[in-house]
């Protein structure tokens, strides 16, 4: 089935530890997008990458960094420099024609304790 | 700048109740997206609805409904005898047409509880 894969669920560090949020999409879109949600709060762009091997920063990128080496995949580093990562991190993809609609992976609650 | 505010943060509803969920945006662009997103328990995005700017056909889906309004840059969002499965976040959206036509501005979102 085509779609949007982020991986895993939930998951745990301990402060100070960069962590890796995987996305891996199969539906051929061109464009990925990183959302940050907090509750009560609406979803915040960290990156988009329009294209491989290119991206631009969202509102709030500081303390996180991507790559874009394959069309089908777009990782998210949360670093240890990001003050408050936890939070419910969204996964997009867009394309060009169609429906001009974003489509959303089932996202990755992250806890930093 | 573009902005969408969704002033209601929580409504709560008894089944059958028909209920709207308002959306005021803003922006300087003459034609652009506006969207409408559910976002159940689970947590992921369900798309329900695009509008282009310049087609202000108000829609009817179903139960849904949803009523552009450029005049008052409104683009609110009707259930009708609304049910307990209808329970989610539901975000409005809007963004640019044209180039960058991928990357939306959301709201802070409108919590529905509906209760049999």
């Amino acid at each position: 089935d085509g779609g949007i894969t982020q991986s895993p669920k939930y998951l745990f560090r301990k402060e100070g530890q960069n962590v890796t949020l995987s996305c891996e999409q199969n539906l051929n879109h061109d464009a990925m997008y990183w959302y940050r949600q907090d509750p009560g709060q609406g979803l915040r762009l960290i990156y988009y990458s329009q294209i491989v091997n290119d991206f631009q920063k969202g509102d709030i990128a500081e303390g996180y960094s991507v790559s874009r080496e394959k069309k089908e995949s777009f990782p998210l580093t949360v670093t240890s420099a990001q003050k408050n990562p936890t939070a419910f991190y969204l996964c997009a993809t867009y394309r060009e024609t169609g429906s001009n609609e974003q489509y959303f992976g089932p996202g990755t609650r992250l806890t930093v304790t | 700048a573009q902005k969408v505010t969704q002033a209601q943060t929580e409504i709560s509803v008894v089944e059958k109740e028909d209920v709207t969920l308002d959306c005021v945006y803003e922006t300087r662009d003459t034609t652009y997206y506006l969207f409408w997103y559910k976002q159940p328990p689970s947590g992921e995005l369900v798309f329900l609805i695009r509008r282009n700017s310049f087609d202000e056909q108000n829609e009817i889906s179903g139960r849904y409904s949803w009523n552009f309004q450029k005049s008052t840059s409104s683009f609110n969002f009707t259930i009708t005898a609304s049910q307990v499965v209808d329970s989610a976040v539901y975000f409005c959206a809007l963004s640019a047409y044209g180039g960058s036509q991928g990357n939306l501005i959301f709201g802070k979102g409108t919590k529905l509880s509906v209760k049999p």
